[in-house]
């Protein structure tokens, strides 16, 4: 199985700051990588997909890089509502495995 | 619009099995994968399989082969989850979730308790 990589499993910032994610995949997943925000007691929501492919509705503060094992999530210029756990999840064949997560944290 | 409605919650027995309800509207629901995922509380995303509703092929996750089995009923439109010989580790959270790209629809959850 495909094993994902998340780092870091926490981090704090403040509004307006821009953060990054990382996510690292054990094998070539080529762009076959997505990533979700889950806001707690709530339903992951899916932010990008294919690496770099925005959702429907997904703000443009929020982008995504990499192929093959090195993935990043980039989030610019922090909004209230960003503050969750974040996910990133590869959809390169079964079975589906996702990361540790990262909980992203109002400094 | 596409909406995933999942059945409510559930206290169980250790032992029992359980049986958890994904009624999916707004697309056609043949022709989507649809997933389930666990989380336990505090805890991260599990991928536990998916159903194929069109044909009913089914891929699991091999740490839940045995423990869950995936259905779809076409003519309601409904996917369904049975968990068997549930214990404490069962305890968590279930979501149904659409499959195109990626997951881009989710179920409520379905939370589940197994407690004697």
């Amino acid at each position: 199985d495909i094993q994902m990589t998340q780092s870091p499993a926490s981090l704090s910032a403040s509004v307006g700051e821009t953060v990054t994610i990382t996510c690292r995949a054990s094998e070539n997943i080529y762009s076959y990588l997505a990533w979700y925000q889950q806001k707690q007691g709530k339903s992951p929501q899916l932010l990008v997909y294919n690496a770099k492919t925005l959702a429907e509705g997904v703000p443009s503060r929020f982008s995504g890089s990499g192929s093959g094992t090195q993935f990043s999530l980039k989030i610019n210029s922090l909004q209230p509502e960003d503050f969750g756990s974040y996910y990133c999840q590869h959809h390169y064949g079964t079975p589906f495995t996702f990361g540790s997560g990262t909980k992203l944290e109002i400094k | 619009q596409v909406q995933l409605q999942q059945s409510g919650p559930e206290l169980v027995k250790p032992g029992a099995s359980v049986k958890i309800s994904c009624k999916a509207s707004g697309y056609a629901f043949s022709s989507s994968w649809m997933n389930w995922v666990k989380q336990r509380p505090g805890q991260g995303l599990e991928w536990i399989g998916r159903i194929y509703p069109g044909d009913g092929d089914t891929n699991y996750n091999g740490k839940f082969k045995g423990k869950a089995t995936l259905t779809a009923d076409k003519s309601s439109s409904t996917a369904y989850m049975q968990l068997s010989s549930l214990t404490s580790v069962d305890s968590a959270v279930y979501f149904c979730a659409r499959l195109r790209h990626a997951m881009d629809y989710w179920g409520q959850g379905t939370s589940v308790t197994v407690s004697s």
